[in-house]
């Protein structure tokens, strides 16, 4: 079956503008949650979302927001793009939200350089 | 505060080798996984061991926990030079307002 999709795969952007991801989760996965991934700061949690609510949220600024919709896949939004935005966007998903037993899935990512 | 920290930072061995690498953590957990990160790409599932679990086996993989110690380990026996990338610890971060928290990672490099 096919996996976690993230689109686009590769993103240049300005200062100022904004930006929004992708992410298409495994067929008959209802849980996506999105993380950072910078040099300096690893893996940093965004956000997750379960049957298109936000169940958990990490310490981003508003900035950074988020949505999912009713066939479970998800769009992360960034406006206002700030340098330090440049980052490996990564997507994952799972069957439930807690603790899944068979731990994520993740997408290949999106690079986005801000410039 | 991280939950997870990895070490060491980077380990470089030939192929054939056993290489070791290490997770701690803070606060107690339900469970703790391991993830391998081709770079640049996302991070694949590698095991995952419960806390009741002292250690589990997949292929050449090989995971202790030590839940006095809040300890991991993780083991790949016989590397391979595929086997390079970098592999994180992730825990439990719902206390953090999380759903799991990654540590820094180590960057294994197997040498042919």
């Amino acid at each position: 079956k096919a996996g976690v999709t993230q689109t686009p795969r590769y993103l240049i952007k300005t200062r100022g503008q904004q930006v929004t991801l992708s992410c298409s989760p495994i067929s008959g996965h209802r849980s996506v949650s999105w993380y950072q991934q910078t040099p300096g700061q690893g893996l940093q949690f965004l956000f997750e979302y379960f049957s298109e609510t936000q169940r958990n949220k990490g310490n981003f600024p508003g900035r950074f927001s988020g949505r999912q919709f009713s066939n479970s896949r998800s769009e992360m939004n960034v406006s206002t793009l700030e340098l330090g935005d440049s980052a490996l966007y990564l997507c994952a998903s799972s069957l439930s939200i807690g603790n899944p037993s068979h731990g994520y899935t993740f997408g290949s990512g999106t690079r986005l350089t801000v410039v | 505060s991280q939950q997870g920290e990895e070490d060491p930072q980077a380990l470089s061995i030939q192929e054939g080798e056993n290489a070791t690498m290490n997770c701690s953590y803070k606060t107690s957990i339900n469970n703790l996984q391991w993830y391998r990160q081709n770079s640049g790409r996302g991070l694949v599932h590698l095991i995952l061991i419960r806390s009741n679990e002292r250690e589990k086996h997949s292929g050449r993989l090989r995971v202790t926990l030590d839940t006095s110690k809040k300890s991991s380990s993780l083991l790949i026996t016989a590397s391979r030079a595929a086997d390079t990338a970098s592999y994180f610890c992730a825990t439990d971060g719902r206390n953090y307002g999380q759903n799991f928290v990654f540590g820094p990672g180590t960057r294994l490099s197997v040498l042919p």
